[in-house]
C-alpha cells in the first residue's frame, strides 16, 4: 500500500498562474484534508471533506477550491496564484470519525510551492 | 474561533535533558492527537487522547490531556538525538486546528 501520494513534489508558478495538486489514497479513508504549512505558523487547514462528493472549508480556503469526485482523491485547486501560496502543502486521510473513536491523519509527503 | 497556542515554539536541549511542549485551547475539546514532524518529513501520528485527566506512555514520551479537556502536555524523558523533530498537537472541537508546533533540537 501506497498509503497517501500527491503530485507534484516541487512546482515553481509565475503570479496568476493556476495549477491543480492531486492527493490520492488507497486505505478507503472517508475524511481527507488539504493543509499548508508556514514556517512559525504550523499547519493551517485549508479544506477538507468528509466523504465522495462533499467539501468544507477549513481555517484558511481563500484562494483555494477542492474537489472529491472520487473517494480516493482529493484535488486542491489554485485558480490565480499569488505570491502569498508560497508554502508546502499536505494532503492528510483518516477513517470515518466515530465519537471518541480513533482520529489518526495519515499525511502524503507534501507539495512545496514557489509562487514568484 | 478556536484558539491554539503550543508554547514553547522552539527547545534546545542537551542530550539526556527533558523537555515539555504544551497545548493550550481556548475552548473544551472532544479529544487531542499529538503529531512528529521530522525535519523535511511529514507530521506522524504518535498518540490520541480522548478523557478528562488522561496520562498516557509511550516509551520515554508521556502525553496528558487535563481535567477540563482544554489543555495537553507531552513530556520527553532523557531526549535522545532521535527526538529531533517539531511536535503538534491537533486539537478536535468543532472544527480541526493544529497548534504552532514546538520544534526541538538536541544537542549531542
Amino acid at each position: 500500500n501506497a498509503g497517501v501520494t500527491q503530485t507534484p513534489k516541487f512546482r515553481v508558478l509565475k503570479t496568476g498562474q493556476s495549477m491543480t495538486l492531486l492527493c490520492a489514497q488507497d486505505m478507503n479513508h472517508e475524511y481527507m484534508y488539504w493543509y499548508r504549512q508556514d514556517p512559525g505558523m504550523g499547519l493551517r487547514l485549508i479544506h477538507y471533506s468528509v466523504g465522495e462528493g462533499t467539501t468544507a472549508k477549513g481555517e484558511v480556503p481563500d484562494g483555494y477550491n477542492v474537489s472529491r469526485l472520487k473517494k480516493q482523491n482529493f484535488l486542491l485547486g489554485l485558480e490565480s496564484a499569488a505570491p502569498s501560496q508560497t508554502s508546502v502543502y499536505f494532503c492528510a486521510s483518516s477513517d470515518y470519525h466515530l465519537a471518541g473513536g480513533l482520529n489518526e491523519q495519515f499525511f502524503g509527503p507534501g507539495t512545496r510551492l514557489t509562487v514568484l | 474561533g478556536q484558539q491554539v497556542m503550543q508554547i514553547p515554539q522552539y527547545q534546545h536541549v542537551q542530550e539526556g535533558e527533558d523537555f515539555t511542549t504544551y497545548c493550550n485551547s481556548s475552548t473544551t475539546l472532544s479529544n487531542i492527537q499529538w503529531y512528529k514532524q521530522r525535519p523535511g518529513g511529514h507530521p506522524v501520528f504518535l498518540i490520541q487522547l480522548v478523557k478528562s485527566g488522561e496520562v498516557k506512555k509511550q516509551k520515554r514520551l508521556t502525553f496528558q490531556f487535563g481535567e477540563a479537556k482544554k489543555n495537553s502536555s507531552l513530556h520527553i524523558t532523557a531526549t535522545q538525538t532521535t527526538d529531533v523533530g517539531t511536535y503538534f498537537c491537533d486539537l478536535e472541537g468543532n472544527q480541526f486546528y493544529f497548534g504552532t508546533g514546538t520544534s526541538l533540537t538536541v544537542i549531542p
